[in-house]
Parts: C-alpha cells; structure tokens; sequence
C-alpha cells in the first residue's frame, strides 16, 4: 500500500512569492494535518481537515491556507513568503479519532532565498 | 494547555548498551502518548503509542515506554543500541478526540561502535 505522498520533495523559493504543497493520505484516510519542521525543533501544528473541512488551525498567519479535496488529498499554500518560512513540512493521515498513529509523508523542503 | 518536554538534545550511547530516552508531558487530563522517530531527510515513523490501555506500550525495533501517570512521564526504552537506531527520536501527544499532536524538541541518539 502507498504510504503517505508529498510533492514536490524540494522547493526553492524567493521571499514575496506564494507556494503550494500538495499530499496525497494513505487511501482510506478521511483526515489529513499539516505540520511545520523548522531546523532543529520538533513539528508545529499547522492545519488539520477531516472530510473536507477545517478542524484545527495552529498558531500560523494568515498567509497560511489549506484545504482537502473529496478524494481527502490536501493542499497546503503560503502567501508571501519570508525567509522564516523556511522549513520541512510535514503531512500526516489518520483515521478519526486521534487514537490511531497519524502516518506521516517524507516531506517538502521549503527554502525561502 | 498540553506541552511535551524531551530532558537531553542529545543522547549517546555505545553499541549494545541501554537506551533511555525521556520525555514528560503537560496536560490537565491523561494524553494518548506518541514516540516518533526520524532519519535525517525523512519523515516521522511511529514507533510505538500509548491510548489509555496498557501502561507498558511495546513498539517496533525492539523499542518499548511505560506511561507513569504519577510522574507524567512516558520514556523511552530499548534494552541494547543498535548501530541502526541513530536517529532523532520525537515525543507527542494529543488529547482524546483532537487530533492536533504537540511535539517535543527532540533527542538526537548518536550510537558509538
């Protein structure tokens, strides 16, 4: 079975410009999260969606925006971007309930120049 | 608010030897417990969690954590290092029914010939 996909593996980008992350969940899951890996630090919270809606958002700016399409893959995006930005992002899949293990992709490193 | 504090950025042992790992959590009602690990350029892999049933939690890769109410501590434990287990090791946890996890800063495991 395919585990959980992340695209694109690597991304360069220049401060000010908008970025869009993409995951796809292990097939089966309805529930998908976003997390942000800085250099050094443990994965922050972004975004969680369960069947296409939001159901928890991290301490992140508005620049910051997701959303889960019917087939439950996920887009993360990120307006003007800030060397800050810079980081491994993570999306993980579950089943409801919390109680499972949330499987996690590989990631997207995001650099901000 | 919930919080997961990792005692020791770095941990190394010799090959062979005890692995002890640890982690205490914050929270005002007893958390599903997570402990994570990650290989340089990879995401997370769950090894083992615990969710309110047995207080020793048996994981993969010979692994294991024993959830200590009374102490809020869920450390992690691996009776002999391998030379594969250098790693950087994550503890998290998340509330019953939220699927948000909150991680630690993480212990990066060095494993000395």
């Amino acid at each position: 079975d395919a585990g959980v996909t992340q695209s694109p593996t690597h991304l360069i980008k220049t401060r000010g410009q908008q970025v869009t992350l993409r995951c796809s969940p292990i097939s089966g899951h309805k529930s998908v999260s976003w997390y942000q890996q800085v250099l050094g630090q443990g994965p922050q919270f972004i975004f969680q969606y369960y069947e296409k809606e939001e159901r928890g958002r991290g301490n992140f700016p508005d620049r910051f925006s997701a959303r889960q399409f019917p087939n439950y893959s996920s887009e993360l995006n990120v307006n003007a971007l800030l060397l800050g930005d810079s980081a491994l992002y993570l999306c993980a899949s579950s089943p409801p309930g919390g109680i499972y293990g949330y499987t996690f992709g590989s990631g997207t490193r995001l650099t901000v120049v | 608010a919930q919080s997961v504090t990792q005692l020791g950025s770095h941990v190394s042992v010799s090959e062979g030897a005890l692995v002890l790992l640890r982690c205490n959590y914050s929270s005002s009602v007893p958390p599903y417990l997570f402990w994570y690990v990650q290989y340089p350029n990879q995401g997370l892999q769950l090894l083992l969690k615990y969710t309110s049933a047995a207080t020793l939690v048996k994981g993969i890769n010979g692994f294991e954590a024993e959830f200590k109410k009374s102490e809020t501590s869920f450390h992690l434990t691996k009776p002999s290092a391998h030379m594969s287990d250098a790693a950087e090791y994550f503890c998290a946890s998340s509330q019953g029914g939220s699927e948000k996890l909150v991680f630690g800063k993480g212990t990066k495991l060095t494993v000395n010939p």
